[in-house]
């Protein structure tokens, strides 16, 4: 199965600053199947982007993503306070699918 | 509006069984594929199952092979997951999601059903 592993764990931002979180895979993602899911606390995660970059409906400018085979990126510009929440990657090309520990943005 | 609902989650002994169910609605249930997805409380997500569209596919992952089986009555629009043989470790918040293709992510999902294993 497909490791994701990502960081950092934790990243401490004041609002308008930039995050940038990191997803590796531990084998080449088929066809940058790579989505990136947003979860806020007490809620069911959402979905932010596929195909490592595609924005999903709904979702601001500010949030985007880049990377293909085993490294990807998840850029969010301008953080807000809404968008403090635990962020994961997962991929869907390869079965079992599977996601990576999340990282916190505060 | 489209809508998940997950029910089913209750305390339950080791070595027991369970039937979660998932109800669908606001969308045309029988053209997507549904996934199961479980969350430890205060810990990350592992995808579980995944059925398609028809019901002619599933697919487990390897900690639930066996013990667990997805299914799914288009008629219903109802998507379920009898767990049997449960573990401690199956304990977890678990969630539906529907996703358009067998390739595809997991577009939307139900506020999840937490089911309890222990003694």
């Amino acid at each position: 199965e497909i490791v994701l592993t990502q960081s950092p764990g934790t990243l401490s931002l004041s609002p308008g600053e930039r995050a940038t979180l990191s997803c590796r895979a531990s084998q080449s993602v088929i066809s940058s199947y790579l989505a990136w899911y947003q979860q806020r606390p007490g809620q069911a995660p959402t979905l932010l982007m596929y195909g490592a970059s595609s924005r999903a409906t709904g979702i601001p400018d500010r949030f985007s993503g880049s990377g293909s085979a085993t490294d990807f990126t998840l850029i969010i510009t301008r953080v807000e306070a809404e968008d403090s929440a635990v962020y994961y990657c997962q991929q869907y090309g390869s079965s079992p699918w599977t996601f990576g520990q999340g990282s916190k943005v505060e | 509006e489209v809508q998940l609902v997950e029910s089913g989650g209750v305390l339950v002994q080791p070595g027991g069984s369970l039937r979660l169910s998932c109800a669908a609605s606001g969308f045309m249930f029988s053209s997507y594929w549904v996934h199961w997805v479980r969350q430890v409380p205060g810990k990350g997500l592992e995808w579980v199952a995944r059925i398609k569209n028809d019901g002619s596919s599933t697919t487990y992952a390897d900690s639930v092979k066996g013990r667990f089986t997805i299914s799914r009555d288009n008629a219903k629009n109802t998507m379920y997951l009898q767990m049997n043989s449960l573990r401690d470790e199956d304990t977890a918040v678990y969630y539906c999601a529907k996703a358009q293709y067998d390739h595809s992510p997991l577009a939307y999902w139900g506020q999840g059903t937490l089911v309890t294993v222990s003694s």
